[in-house]
């Protein structure tokens, strides 16, 4: 039968802004998160990565913020480029002795120049 | 540094056949996992290796298999290749799984299968 693609969130930017993706988790048990962006034709790559100990993270041009109350993560982007235009996904493993990532839906971040 | 290296990066199978794929970690990494990516069912495990052991098993049938190699490489195979198979299949190899830089990925083996 057909097969149905997964219906990707969007978001649609000016060069220059600043960008925010959302991810809500599904696992109370998660500890550890990684942001992943990738582009078409190659495998996802480390963005930044956050512990259940924290709540904010910075590295460059990037922030993720992680509010473990309602089970949510979001990836701000600074001065959005147009090489920032991937889909972008969010990963969580739970704590324990797991050792897969559990991928979120992915957000496809579109920069306009 | 050399990144996860996979091989092929593109197949195409008939129904029925089985399919060998390979993923070479980073130099170091222990840790091997195995995921597959397709529009309808996003990125999902399949299985993760550390020091030739599968520590952790996802929800796909017996056709698919894997292992690792005293060196770290690893592959996986899938048996009786059905057309649902088709998909881009990546490895990420790290340190021992849990590291705070993450898991890196490769860029992929697409499958297709006719």
């Amino acid at each position: 039968g057909e097969s149905v693609g997964l219906h990707l969130p969007t978001l649609s930017v000016q060069e220059g802004d600043n960008s925010i993706i959302n991810c809500a988790y599904s696992n109370s048990a998660s500890d550890y998160f990684i942001w992943y962006k990738q582009e078409s034709g190659k495998g996802p790559q480390f963005i930044i990565d956050i512990r259940s100990n924290m709540d904010k993270r910075q590295g460059q041009r990037v922030t993720v913020l992680l509010n473990k109350t309602v089970k949510h993560l979001s990836l701000q982007i600074a001065a959005t480029q147009p090489g920032d235009s991937a889909v972008y996904f969010c990963a969580e493993i739970p704590g324990g002795s797991n050792y897969k990532l559990t991928f979120g839906k992915g957000t496809l971040l579109t920069v306009n120049p | 540094k050399a990144g996860v290296t996979q091989t092929p990066r593109y197949l195409i199978k008939t129904r029925g056949q089985q399919v060998t794929l390979s993923c070479s970690p980073i130099s170091g990494h222990r840790s091997v996992s195995w995921y597959q990516q397709t529009p309808g069912q996003g990125l999902q495990f399949l299985f993760e290796y550390f020091s030739e052991t599968q520590r952790n098993k996802g929800n796909f049938p017996g056709r698919f298999s894997g292992r690792q190699f005293s060196n770290s490489r690893s592959e996986m195979n899938v048996s009786t290749l059905e057309l649902g198979d088709s998909a881009l299949y990546l490895c990420a190899s790290s340190l021992s799984a849990r590291e705070s830089y993450g898991y890196t990925f490769g860029s992929g083996t697409r499958l297709t299968v006719v």
